[in-house]
């Protein structure tokens, strides 16, 4: 982390309803990620954007969607499309063509 | 990205060196190794990349073997807060593409 923000760290929702997790970033990085996490599983990419007002899907889009409005916000819907939205969502930021990623610490969302 | 395996856990004593290995067969003469680790509940952080030759950082040293064919991160002396669980990633530098995480290795260090 350090200038990745995800909020909040834990969410709770209602099956049904849609849900907004938020990632914001203050490190002038271009690149920006969404990876869930389900238990005792490695990291799955939904989305990612490259640059402002564009963005691609990942591995398991459906049930997601996404917005690049401005370089610094890069939330991710969950909606009530997604089967099992239960899980651990991080966020990651990455310089474009970087060999690097930085992970936010990420926001426990449970759908009861 | 080529594939990767890694051993699904391991056990290190406090203070010995932890040897966390990585086969990765199908790599490519373009391909990086990259090591990253997650402490539970944490978003994941990097530790070391290389390419062909041995790198050494402050947090570890990756051994790459000469036919590039496997790896392994070694942790100098393994201190409690080194339990993680610890991902090896083969990929092509600069690409701006996401990470392909596995299972990754647990490394629990002991007393």
């Amino acid at each position: 982390d350090g200038g990745i923000t995800q909020s909040p760290k834990y969410l709770f929702r209602k099956e049904g309803q849609n849900v907004t997790l938020s990632c914001e970033q203050n490190l002038n990085h271009d690149a920006m990620y969404w990876y869930r996490q389900d238990p005792g599983q490695g990291l799955r990419l939904i989305y990612y954007s490259q640059i402002v007002n564009d963005f691609q899907k990942g591995d398991i889009a459906e049930g997601y969607s996404v917005s690049r409005e401005k370089k610094e916000s890069f939330p991710l819907t969950v909606t009530s499309a997604q089967k099992n939205p239960t899980a651990f969502y991080l966020c990651a930021l990455g310089s474009g063509g970087a060999d690097t990623q930085y992970f936010g610490p990420g926001t426990r969302l449970t759908v009861l | 990205d080529a594939k990767t395996t890694q051993p699904p856990s391991m056990d290190c004593a406090e203070g010995r060196a932890a040897n966390l290995p990585c086969n990765h067969s199908t790599i490519s003469g373009n391909e990086y190794v990259y090591w990253y680790r997650q402490i539970h509940s944490q978003g994941p952080q990097y530790i070391i990349h290389g390419l062909k030759n041995n790198e050494t950082n402050e947090m570890a040293s990756l051994i790459i073997t000469e036919d590039r064919k496997s790896s392994t991160l070694i942790l100098p002396h393994a201190t409690l807060r080194d339990t993680a669980v610890y991902y090896c990633i083969v990929r092509v530098a600069n690409s701006g593409y996401a990470l392909n995480f596995g299972k990754g290795t647990s490394l629990l260090v002991t007393p």
